[in-house]
């Protein structure tokens, strides 16, 4: 069983403090995905890394898949109250043919003013 | 367009109630998913349907019967539920199904069983 574990679980940080957020794995993935989630609302997809190594970035956040695609990091610089909500990695089963998405546990990410 | 609507937004059924859960997608993607979600967990994945057919059923109970219709709409009829059925149903798509295509959700349906 493919099982993405998530790091940290809660996260509560002053406004212009960076944080990052880990997401690791025994299992290769073909891609990984991350996505921002706010109470009552699905998901919404921030980035989808593929390549081992890739770097993307995405105005204050930066996404990072491991060389080995088993590992993922989110940073985020001089983090915003806006930026509060639950962030959620998942990973893609490699060869996996019916796109199962395999999710982390998420990082609840509190930004104070 | 990456969107995916999902209506409606809340519902509050009894037991005895038969309702419908509805997603829609004008992306063109072949691929769709009910997903169900409880608090503070991530979603977790009951149906996937490849070009309108049920490639996958995660062992969800028969109270939960899904339909494709057409490539853009997906449905949940939901039948004799229980209250711990109660939880965020998440529809999305991707273009096809595979290990490369990203996962666009809708907002999802608040539903409460009483």
């Amino acid at each position: 069983t493919q099982l993405l574990e998530q790091s940290p679980q809660f996260l509560s940080i002053q406004e212009g403090e960076n944080l990052t957020v880990y997401c690791n794995s025994s299992s290769v993935f073909s891609s990984l995905q991350w996505y921002r989630q706010e109470p009552g609302e699905g998901p919404v997809l921030l980035v989808t890394v593929v390549t081992g190594g890739e770097v993307k970035k995405l105005k204050r956040l930066t996404f990072q898949f491991g060389d080995a695609r088993k590992d993922s990091s989110l940073h985020i610089t001089a983090a915003q109250p806006g930026d509060t909500g639950l962030y959620l990695c998942a990973g893609m089963n490699y060869g996996g043919s019916q796109g199962n998405l395999i999710f982390g546990k998420g990082t609840k990410l509190s930004v104070k003013p | 367009d990456t969107e995916v609507t999902q209506t409606p937004k809340h519902l509050v059924m009894g037991m005895t109630n038969k309702k419908s859960l509805k997603c829609e997608q004008h992306m063109g993607h072949r691929a769709m998913y009910w997903y169900k979600q409880k608090a503070k967990k991530p979603p977790e994945l009951m149906f996937v349907y490849s070009y309108e057919k049920l490639s996958i059923n995660e062992s969800v109970p028969s109270r939960f019967s899904p339909e494709c219709p057409n490539s853009s709409l997906l449905n949940l009829h939901l039948h004799a539920l229980q209250p711990e059925d109660s939880a965020l149903y998440l529809c999305a798509s991707s273009q096809v199904p595979g290990s490369y295509n990203e996962q666009f959700f809708g907002p999802g349906t608040r539903l409460t069983v009483l």
